[in-house]
């Protein structure tokens, strides 16, 4: 168990539809991540939040908007959901602790994963 | 961009043998180089990593080097054994916050 908790775990929903994920860091943590893993692809960042503020944002759509909220969970929203963004959704989260200004990055801790389905 | 490259895309050995994945990153402000192993339907978990001002790292059966100059490292598994089968992800993190770009991945098979 990574610490780090996701929801819904499965979501089947139609096209054109709209979805939230959770995610819910570890405790402490401060920094949350998103990525996308479709059918046999990769980990494709999306978005990056640290203590309420967006720090980095990679191949996210339009149609998707996430945020982080006071108590540290964030939700990652998908609208006008298209068959293509079908896939496993993880959150995953990292220590504050780890000079990531200076030193650099540290472990990410993922979630589940969210698997959405979309028909 | 940043981007990262990793090949091979599918590794199949024989258990016991050696197996090696190679990864290229784009910038070289790149300064953090992880890697992942993902179990089928499992998520991703850190196996190793290294950093910018060091060449080499070992971890029992697992070790990866870093080449700056070329930009590039590699993860080396000696003996390996059928629990060692998964989806194998290489990372670069740059400079300035933790955005961690991963490789396309790679699929180890062990055959016993």
């Amino acid at each position: 168990d990574s610490g780090v908790t996701q929801t819904p775990k499965h979501l089947i929903t139609a096209t054109g539809q709209r979805v939230t994920l959770r995610c819910s860091p570890r405790s402490g943590d401060l920094s949350v991540y998103w990525y996308q893993q479709s059918l046999d692809q990769g980990l494709q960042f999306l978005i990056q939040y640290y203590n309420g503020e967006e720090r980095a944002k990679g191949n996210i759509l339009e149609r998707f908007s996430a945020q982080q909220f006071p108590d540290l969970h964030s939700e990652l929203n998908l609208s006008s959901l298209e068959l293509g963004d079908s896939a496993l959704y993880f959150c995953a989260s990292s220590a504050p602790d780890r000079g990531f200004e200076i030193a650099g990055a540290g472990e990410l801790f993922f979630g589940e994963g969210s698997r959405l389905t979309v028909l | 961009g940043e981007n990262v490259e990793q090949h091979p895309s599918t590794l199949s050995v024989q258990e016991g043998d050696s197996a090696v994945i190679k990864c290229t990153y784009s910038d070289s402000a790149s300064n953090y180089f992880p890697w992942y192993k993902q179990e089928l339907g499992k998520r991703p978990q850190l196996i190793i990593d290294i950093r910018s001002n060091v060449g080499e790292k070992k971890d029992q059966r697992i070790a990866v080097t870093l080449n700056k100059t070329a930009k590039h490292f590699s993860l080396h598994i000696t003996e390996t054994q059928p629990e060692d089968s998964a989806v194998y992800f290489c990372a670069a993190a740059y400079t300035g916050f933790q955005k961690l770009v991963f490789g396309t991945g790679t699929r180890l098979l062990v055959s016993p």
